[in-house]
């Protein structure tokens, strides 16, 4: 089993849609949770940290459930420029310093 | 500022050579990380240096793997006796050491083995 499990997708919403993405993480020890986006052919940049309160930013929302060991991101509003791939990623604290584990991404579609 | 830099942007090698890429990172970044994206494929570790030290080697796939850095900043991966399956993207990302959590990604080097 993967330590960080995300659906694929490809997620196609039209413009101005929600759409939510979940990802499950085995290591109950893991103690930050972050989403990352990546763009085609491009290098992976932080979107938001996740934290235990859950929180927002703009048009994202992300939550924690540490008893599920899952998290979510949710987009409202959906534009043409968020079609990219999501990366949940988790830190498992090792050996002194922050060890980022990352899923494999879901993908979205945003289409006109 | 400048970001984090990769050299090459993409190399295409036969089967047994040698390939180094390299990595420059945001000056003042004290950690530094390797990673490699195949197709399709989440980002798998590689290793973790902090200043010129590596305290974390265990994603190196094999002894074929090296890594080094200079000066706490510069690192060259190494891959000897390239394989078919060292192919990939392989991504070079800095952090301040006590914010490792927010890495930089370099745009990374698209290695490919005939």
């Amino acid at each position: 089993r993967k330590e960080v499990e995300q659906d694929p997708g490809p997620f196609n919403v039209p413009e101005g849609a929600t759409v939510a993405f979940n990802c499950t993480y085995s290591n109950s020890a893991s103690q930050s949770f972050f989403w990352y986006r990546q763009d085609c052919r491009k290098e992976p940049k932080l979107l938001m940290s996740v934290y235990s309160s859950g929180n927002e930013d703009g048009r994202f929302t992300a939550q924690l459930n540490r008893a599920s060991q899952y998290i979510s991101l949710l987009i409202r509003d959906s534009k043409l420029s968020d079609s990219a791939t999501y990366l949940c990623v988790v830190n498992n604290k090792n050996t002194g310093f922050q060890k980022l584990v990352f899923g494999t991404g879901t993908r979205l579609l945003v289409s006109p | 500022g400048a970001g984090v830099s990769q050299s090459p942007s993409n190399k295409v090698t036969e089967k047994g050579k040698d390939v180094e890429l390299r990595c420059d990172p945001i000056s003042g970044h004290t950690a530094l990380y390797w990673y490699r994206q195949s197709l399709g494929q989440g980002l798998e570790f590689l290793i973790y240096f902090q200043g010129n030290s590596a305290p974390d080697k265990s994603g190196l796939p094999s002894d074929r793997f090296s890594a080094e850095r200079t000066g706490g900043s510069v690192s060259t991966l190494t891959i000897q006796r390239t394989q078919q399956e060292d192919s990939a993207v392989y991504l070079c990302a800095s952090s301040y050491q006590d914010r490792s959590y927010e890495q930089y990604f370099g745009p990374g080097t698209r290695l490919t083995v005939t």
